[in-house]
């Protein structure tokens, strides 16, 4: 089946600091989403993706859709205390009619003063 | 708007036991999921419901859990003869219609029910 990996596992960086994740998918998709996920908190949604090579950004947050749609990343620049928290990509599967989302495992993200 | 809802927010049952969650979607979406997260891990799908239909279900889904959206607005998850294994938070997502505005799959999250079976 489908399957979503997500590298880094672990990131701790100091504040100031650039952060990317990285999320690779077995299947091409349809479409990718990144949530953020507080400790102790629930997913939030940040963006969905759907073109090849697509490009967004968010202030200090860049989202890019591989040329494929196999691959994503989400890029933080100049990383503050509050980016910490978990980072998922999801996408369903292009050859899979249904809307299941398959997510990653995440990159946890620590942020030092 | 107060956002995607769930009860009980945290359940104890002993092995073997019978629980059901609740969760209440916000009250405009028709499209509402339910995913299961374990420690370390992303969320994993369950089961999809448009409007009252279930029209999706994860092959992961044993007999023992059933869910149901009868009227098409809150949802419940039922796991029978719980194992320890079914220990997880249990999330509940909902999304508007298709066509509503938005990001087509985008998905709002409830603040979960941490199941603990001992």
């Amino acid at each position: 089946g489908q399957q979503v990996m997500q590298i880094p596992q672990y990131q701790h960086v100091q504040e100031g600091e650039d952060f990317t994740t990285y999320c690779n998918s077995s299947t091409t998709l349809s479409n990718i989403q990144w949530y953020k996920q507080r400790p102790g908190g629930h997913p939030v949604f940040l963006i969905q993706l759907v073109k090849s090579g697509e490009v967004k950004k968010q202030k200090r947050l860049t989202f890019q859709f591989g040329e494929a749609k196999k691959n994503s990343s989400l890029h933080i620049t100049a990383t503050q205390t509050t980016d910490v928290g978990t980072y998922f990509c999801a996408g369903n599967d292009i050859n899979q009619a249904g809307t299941a989302l398959i997510f990653g495992k995440g990159t946890t993200l620590s942020v030092s003063s | 708007d107060t956002g995607v809802s769930q009860d009980p927010r945290h359940k104890i049952t002993k092995r073997g036991q019978n629980v059901t969650f609740r969760c209440d979607p916000i009250s405009e979406h028709n499209r509402l999921y339910w995913y299961r997260q374990t420690l370390g891990q992303g969320p994993e799908f369950l089961t999809y419901f448009q409007n009252e239909a279930q029209l999706e279900k994860s092959r992961l889904l044993s007999d023992r859990f059933s869910a149901e959206r009868p009227k098409g607005s809150f949802s419940t998850l039922e796991i029978q003869r719980t194992e320890q294994g079914d220990s997880a938070m249990y999330l509940c997502a909902s999304s508007p219609p298709v066509g509503s505005g938005g990001a087509y799959n985008e998905q709002f999250f409830g603040p979960g029910t941490r199941l603990t079976v001992l």
